[in-house]
Order: structure tokens, then sequence, then C-alpha cells
């Protein structure tokens, strides 16, 4: 009865190659995010989707690019990876507008 | 400048002692969120404010929206609540953004 969650936990990858997360929430939310956390625990927005519309798009490489194929699935797809990718990536999911939002728990990306 | 600051950056506690965390933010939001980041990793969403106080057991926070402030209080703290506690503002549509953290350690 997981509420949100990714797979997979831990991805460790080489530079230069594309890998995927994969999100995936049951409490019926119409919004889901991307945030990532660096080195120094700081989190940031990446990507916001609304009803698999993509709504808040940061500065973020194109490298990047989310994709929803359904409101209760939201991945992200990144090509060519770099060094300065590592970080712990989480989903998280809410209700559109000021509600609480649930997060998944999160996977550590190590690009070497 | 972060438009979400949060004080003290780190905290040491003794068990049983009360504790405050405090959140300053710069721009009008809609709601005000406290997370709590556990040594594992996992993030929990404590509270969500857009006014006034709320309580959950021994955590309350508190929101001043006129003074752009709140605060994260903890009573009778327990080595269990040992955890990096992030304040997160939501301006404007779904966005949040976050402040630095604050790590808490409550020593036995």
């Amino acid at each position: 009865d997981t509420a949100v969650s990714q797979t997979p936990k831990y991805l460790v990858t080489q530079m230069g190659n594309d890998k995927s997360i994969k999100c995936e929430q049951n409490l019926g939310h119409d919004t889901m995010y991307w945030y990532k956390q660096d080195s120094k625990k700081f989190l940031k927005i990446m990507f916001s989707y609304n009803n698999k519309e993509l709504i808040i798009n940061e500065t973020v490489p194109n490298r990047f690019s989310p994709k929803s194929p359904d409101k209760a699935h939201l991945n992200l797809h990144i090509n060519s990876l770099e060094l300065g990718d590592s970080a712990v990536y989480f989903c998280a999911s809410s209700q559109p507008g000021p509600y609480e939002q649930y997060f998944g728990p999160g996977t550590r990306l190590t690009v070497t | 400048k972060n438009e979400v600051e949060q004080s003290p950056q780190n905290l040491t506690a003794q068990e049983g002692e009360f504790i405050t965390i405090n959140c300053s933010y710069s721009v009008g939001i809609s709601a005000l969120h406290w997370l709590q980041q556990h040594p594992g990793g996992g993030i929990v969403s404590l509270f969500m404010l857009s006014s006034g106080k709320k309580k959950h057991g021994r955590l309350i926070a508190t929101i001043n929206i006129q003074e752009k402030h709140s605060s994260l209080h903890i009573t009778a703290s327990h080595p269990r609540d040992s955890a990096v506690y992030i304040c997160a503002v939501k301006a404007s549509g779904s966005r949040l953004t976050f402040g630095e953290g604050t790590q808490l350690t409550v020593n036995p």
C-alpha cells in the first residue's frame, strides 16, 4: 500500500550513459513532481506535471526529460549522464494547489 | 539570498528539551510546509500551514503571515526526533521553494 514509489532506489552508472527513474503514486493525485537533492541536502524543484501536462519546468538541462504516461506515473529520463547529475532524486505527488505533498523514498544516482 | 531561510542550521539538544526551529521567507505564499528527513533519506510531510497554528503530538507549527515567519517546536524532545527539518513555501501554483534544512540531533 505504498503511496509514492520510485524505482530503482540506487542507480550507479558511468558518464555518458542514459538512464530512467520511474515513479508511481496510488493516491489519486493529479499533480506529480520531480525534485533534486544535491550533496548539501538542498532540495530543488525540477518538473511538475498536472494530469499528464507539464506545468513547471525549471532551469534543467534538456538532457532531462520527464514523461507522464498517465496521471499516476511520472518517469524521469536522463541522457548523456554527467558527474554533476549525481544526487538523490525525489518524486512527489499532491492535489493541485496548496495541498500536502507526499514524497517517494528517493533514488540515489551516482555517476562515475 | 535564498527565498527561504532557516535557523539554526545545526541544533544539538538533550533529551527532554524544548526545541524551536525558525523559518523566514521573502515572498508571498499560499502555504508553508514543514518536512522531516530521517537519516535513511525518506521525506515526510509534518505540517502544511496557511495561517495560525497546528499541533500534532509533540510537534507544534506556527506561522505569522504578516511577518513572513514560521516556527516548528518540538516538546519533550527524544533521540528519535533526530533528523533534518526542512521548511518549504508554496508561492505560486504548485511550486515549492525549500530552505536549506536544520540538522537536529537529540542526545539521550
